[in-house]
């Protein structure tokens, strides 16, 4: 079954610690996204990556990094420089990155800071 | 970067009323794509628009492109419990380079 797998559903950070978000995707898609969204507000792209080995900052990059080494697989570690990290993070595929296509999403990782 | 403003924010229905949920840029758009977010899910893709005046039907639910292609409308029929939820319109722009920029979405509550 196709589909899009973030990892943990539920995690807590603590102060001055770096935390990482697991997304993997077997839907044979080039291009992919990190979202960040804030109760009852829109999603904000944190990075996308259109292909393999490539990946941009999006509008919200500060205090997260990202990793694009294999095509399944695109990890968001967020730093201790991002302050405020509490947010409904969602993972998305698309079969390219132009945004002509549309965004298929992961089950979300709900980030607490302890 | 890319703005677009989606209104209204909140939208409150007796179930059998209609609603709608507009989305507007004061640039040009490339396409504009519609998702559905249920109450503790994830966005779900309904459609992509992409030519000028751009009407397309989904059951009750009914999505039009402006003729000046920066603006669009999500109108849904005789709303039902099942149609709660938040409603996105994701837009690219002529410079976003694949980049899609969702408005901050109407939170639907449908009344039975």
């Amino acid at each position: 079954d196709g589909g899009i797998t973030q990892s943990p559903k539920y995690l807590f950070r603590k102060e001055g610690q770096n935390v990482t978000l697991s997304c993997e995707q077997n839907l044979n898609h080039d291009a992919m996204y990190w979202y960040r969204q804030d109760p009852g507000q829109g999603l904000r792209l944190i990075y996308y990556s259109q292909i393999v080995n490539d990946f941009q900052k999006g509008d919200i990059a500060e205090g997260y990094s990202v990793s694009r080494e294999k095509k399944e697989s695109f990890p968001l570690t967020v730093t201790s420089a991002q302050k405020n990290p509490t947010a409904f993070y969602l993972c998305a595929s698309s079969i390219e990155g132009w945004g002509n296509q549309p965004q298929h999403f992961g089950d979300g990782t709900r980030l607490s800071i302890l | 970067g890319q703005q677009v403003m989606q209104i209204p924010q909140y939208q409150h229905v007796q179930e059998g009323e209609d609603f709608t949920t507009y989305c507007n840029s004061s640039t040009t758009l490339s396409n504009i794509q519609w998702y559905k977010q249920r109450p503790g899910g994830h966005p779900v893709f309904l459609i992509q628009l992409v030519k000028s005046g751009e009407v397309k039907k989904q059951k009750r639910l009914t999505f039009q492109f402006g003729e000046a292609k920066k603006n669009s409308s999500l109108h849904i029929t005789a709303t039902q419990t099942t149609d709660v939820g938040t409603y996105f319109c994701a837009v690219k722009g002529g410079t976003s380079y694949g980049k899609l920029t969702f408005g901050q979405g109407t939170i639907l509550t449908v009344h039975p």
